[in-house]
């Protein structure tokens, strides 16, 4: 399709079990961006590619966490030994634009909702 | 620390009234201004949206005000229609960032 893809769409993960989120871009766009979504809450920015380059990883909540885009296309959120509090939707957005962002909006996948028992 | 801000968790109007939605932040660097609109199961989709050298931008029912010295900003949705229910999230983001920086949502209902 031409949006973004994500998948699974829905993962239920044993505590302490290591999980792969993957994300599909829409071709050709340079931003990638993952967003972690909690119940009630906004989208909150986990890691940042410009291409293949991770230029922003401030919003990883640990160590646990971690994010690839190694051709500079598909990209996969890694997240070892989760917790209960890793429940939640992580959302994938493209972007065609470069680094700066007031020139263009974000293009979201439809998420892929994690839960941890 | 929230840095947008949406006071208000739903909102209910009746079909063909005027919606209005608030957003606030605290941010003065923050120069660029989207509404996203989402339904149940779907991943965000993008509305509207306003570079601070702007005041107001219009498209078609959707209009959004930016009143930078109150750092507020309001979509206006004329009229409302049942198929604009749906979370919005008003996001902002700086020139010098990396990152858009979401509200909470607010939920409307627009009653047929």
């Amino acid at each position: 399709g031409a949006g973004v893809s994500q998948s699974p769409r829905y993962k239920v993960a044993k505590r302490g079990q290591d999980v792969a989120l993957r994300c599909d871009p829409i071709s050709g766009h340079v931003s990638l961006f993952w967003y972690q979504q909690a119940l009630g809450q906004g989208p909150e920015f986990l890691t940042y590619f410009q291409n293949e380059a991770q230029l922003d990883k401030s919003g990883l909540p640990s160590d646990r966490f971690f994010a690839e885009r190694p051709e500079g296309s598909v990209s996969t959120l890694k997240i070892q030994r989760t917790q209960q509090e890793d429940s939640a939707v992580y959302l994938c957005a493209s972007s065609l634009v470069g680094r700066t962002l007031n020139t263009g909006e974000l293009f979201f996948g439809e998420g892929s909702r994690l839960t941890v028992l | 620390d929230q840095q947008v801000k949406q006071n208000s968790p739903s909102l209910s109007v009746q079909e063909g009234r005027i919606s209005i939605l608030n957003c606030d932040y605290t941010n003065s660097m923050f120069d660029y201004f989207l509404w996203y609109k989402k339904y149940p199961a779907e991943g965000p989709t993008f509305l509207i949206s306003i570079s601070s050298i702007k005041d107001k931008n219009e498209d078609g029912r959707f209009t959004v005000f930016l009143n930078k010295s109150a750092k507020h900003l309001s979509l206006h949705i004329v009229p409302s229609q049942p198929g604009d229910s749906a979370v919005y999230f008003c996001a902002a983001s700086a020139n010098t960032g990396n990152q858009f920086y979401f509200g909470t949502g607010t939920s409307l209902t627009v009653i047929p």
